[in-house]
């Protein structure tokens, strides 16, 4: 079993749309949760942090983090063609070694 | 400037051959890392540098070998490539390598094994 679990997709939605995106882990160490956002033929780039659990929210972007179901979710408000991309979940527990999901594609249609 | 570069961009090489990808960053940080990303997109740590010095070292076959001439560089050196070896490698950089450090990835080699 991957450390990280989440769904590849592809996920297609309208403009506008809210977007939830998710992943599992097994490990209950981690406790460091970030998200990033990969374009096509491009390296990742960090999205969002966050540590331990609750939310955070950053302009569309919301982050959540349910360590007692070992879940957590990206939220996108308001979805636009430029989000269209690669998102990947990744977690630590105490700091080098970050586990990578496999990374869900969107596809935002104008 | 480019933060982290790494060259070359693509790479195709048949099976059997010896490369290396090469990465700089101009950040100032003292960690950097290696990442295999497969075709189904998976992004997995194959080392990572601090100062110079290896951190970790992941369960990655020994034709790999990674060298740090100085902290603002880390290359990777493949021997011997199979056709498995075939994927996106990125290089990353950060401060200090702590989990609350933000990675900047560069923008990937892609390597074709034939």
């Amino acid at each position: 079993q991957k450390e990280v679990e989440q769904d590849p997709g592809p996920l297609s939605v309208p403009e506008g749309a809210i977007v939830s995106l998710n992943c599992t882990y097994s490990n209950s160490a981690f406790q460091y949760f970030m998200w990033y956002r990969q374009y096509s033929r491009k390296g990742p780039e960090l999205l969002m942090y966050t540590y331990s659990s609750g939310n955070k929210e950053d302009g569309r972007f919301t982050a959540q983090v349910d360590k007692s179901s070992k879940y957590i979710s990206l939220f996108i408000r308001d979805s636009q063609p430029s989000d269209s991309a690669t998102y990947l979940c990744a977690m630590s527990a105490s700091g080098n070694q970050f586990y990578f999901g496999t990374g869900t594609s969107l596809t935002v249609i104008p | 400037d480019t933060a982290v570069s790494q060259t070359p961009k693509y790479l195709v090489t048949q099976m059997g051959n010896d490369k290396s990808i090469k990465c700089e960053q101009n950040l100032g940080h003292d960690t950097m890392y290696w990442y295999k990303q497969d075709s189904k997109k998976f992004l997995k740590i194959m080392f990572s540098y601090n100062n110079k010095e290896l951190i970790i070292n992941e369960t990655v076959p020994n034709r790999f070998s990674p060298k740090s001439p100085d902290k603002a560089h880390l290359n990777l050196h493949i021997n011997s490539l199979e056709l498995g070896d075939s994927a996106v490698y990125f290089c990353a950089s950060s401060w200090t390598g702590g989990a609350t450090d933000t990675q900047y990835f560069g923008p990937g080699t892609r390597l074709t094994v034939l």
